[in-house]
């Protein structure tokens, strides 16, 4: 099957510093990923959808200056928090189709847990 | 817009009895829809999708889930649980037919299967 990684899976930073958060593709093309965040016990929220060659689109009340998402190849997507706070601590997943595909199937990478003190 | 509601926040069971977690959708057109299990500090992993053809859905690890378009329902099912399945069950649904459409998903229900 299709599979999604990320890196890091878990990363402490301190405030005010910025993190990068990996997501690829590793057996298919994704001309598409999506950004989710997941706080404690609560459902995932898109953020984002990353598109290669072009400008991501950000969801409602997402900061675009904050969260900084460059999708340079057709199997690498990357979110940047920039001057993290403890309030962007959270569980950021990505998910792909595979864009070579006819298929209605997300695959979800294992997800990259921040921790900003 | 899209919507997913699971009504419950919770579900203890007792394992061996079966479980069914309820989910319902509100869109303005068709819809995909998707049962996905989380467990603790991992990702998603996919149990079972519809996307269209016969209403009764066969997943993975023994679950199944119904289709009714009329009640805008989905709900998953399961007739004999295992401790193993204590985990967080999120439902989720996309609309459009490319399959690219990013998902939208419910509040989750956690599954807590107890000896």
């Amino acid at each position: 099957g299709a599979v999604v990684s990320q890196h890091p899976s878990w990363v402490i930073c301190k405030s005010g510093t910025s993190v990068k958060i990996e997501c690829r593709s590793l057996d298919f093309q994704a001309t598409t990923m999506f950004w989710y965040r997941q706080f404690p016990k609560q459902s995932l929220m898109l953020m984002a959808t990353s598109n290669e060659g072009s400008k991501a689109t950000y969801e409602q009340g997402v900061e675009k200056d904050k969260f900084l998402i460059n999708h340079a190849s057709l199997t690498l997507s990357t979110l940047t928090v920039t001057s993290a706070h403890p309030e962007d601590s959270s569980f950021y997943i990505c998910s792909a189709p595979n864009s070579g595909r006819v298929s209605y199937e997300q695959y979800f990478g294992p997800g990259t847990r921040l921790t900003v003190t | 817009a899209q919507s997913v509601t699971q009504l419950d926040s919770q579900v203890p069971v007792f394992e061996e009895a079966p479980v069914e977690l309820r989910c319902n959708y509100s869109s303005s057109v068709s819809v995909y829809l998707f049962w996905y299990v989380q467990y603790p500090n991992q990702g998603l992993q996919l149990l079972l999708k519809y996307l269209s053809g016969s209403t009764l859905v066969k997943g993975i690890n023994g679950f199944e889930a119904e289709f009714n378009k009329s009640q805008t329902s989905f709900h998953l099912r399961k007739p004999s649980v295992h401790i193993s399945d204590t985990a967080e069950y999120f439902c989720a649904v996309s609309e459009g037919i490319t399959g690219r459409r990013a998902l939208t998903f419910g509040s989750g229900t956690r599954l807590q299967v107890q000896p």
